[in-house]
């Protein structure tokens, strides 16, 4: 079945340490998007990638990089530079007929 | 800048009742819409769209509203059924080209409990 997934589900980081969060689908979808998810504060997209080897800032970009060196992989690193990355990550892919979203990983800093 | 609200955090509503949840938008370069299912440490599952040139979408228990002067949807559903308790987002996009979805912005999701 085609799907997206996310590994893992649980990621534990010590302050100060880069930390890569892997998304892979294989819907053969152009788009991949992150977004993270805070309490109370819905989802924000950090970066997205509409083609392969481009992407794009979102609106919480900082702290956070990406790659896209493949179509049906899209991994975030968080970054030491992220001052408060404990949070639920998901994500997305898209080929303009609806949204698909992985099942998230859930990243606390220790 | 919160382009897509939703103003309510929660929602409580008796088993076989109606619930509604509602959502406002700033932005009026959006033209699709989007509500989402959501369950603790899982993904969002797609429930429903609409596209600004309608302004009513129905399917099965789920109806979305869009009253593109007020820049306002909701979502009803009916009966409500306590499998559909979960947080509920609305999302909007501008699509690119007309044809392809562009990036989601989202509200920040109200969580709706149906009690038996």
């Amino acid at each position: 079945d085609g799907g997206i997934t996310q590994s893992p589900k649980y990621l534990f980081r010590k302050e100060g340490q880069n930390v890569t969060l892997s998304c892979e689908q294989n819907l053969n979808h152009d788009a991949m998007y992150w977004y993270r998810q805070d309490p109370g504060q819905g989802l924000r997209l950090i970066y997205y990638s509409q083609i392969v080897n481009d992407f794009q800032k979102g609106d919480i970009a900082e702290g956070y990089s990406v790659s896209r060196e493949k179509k049906e992989s899209f991994p975030l690193t968080v970054t030491s530079a992220q001052k408060n990355p404990t949070a639920f990550y998901l994500c997305a892919s898209t080929r303009g007929n609806g949204y698909t979203f992985g099942s998230g990983t859930r990243l606390t800093v220790v | 800048d919160q382009q897509v609200k939703q103003n309510s955090p929660s929602l409580s509503v008796q088993e076989g009742r109606i619930s509604i949840l509602n959502c406002d938008y700033t932005n009026s370069m959006f033209d699709y819409f989007l509500w989402y299912k959501k369950y603790p440490a899982e993904g969002p599952t797609f429930l429903i769209s609409i596209s600004s040139i309608k302004d009513k979408n129905e399917d099965g228990r789920f109806t979305v509203f869009l009253n593109k002067s007020a820049k306002h949807l909701s979502l009803h559903i009916v009966p409500s059924q306590p499998g559909d308790s979960a947080v509920y987002f609305c999302a909007a996009s501008r699509r690119a080209g007309g044809t392809s979805y562009g990036k989601l912005t989202f509200g920040q999701g109200t969580i709706l409990t149906v009690h038996p």
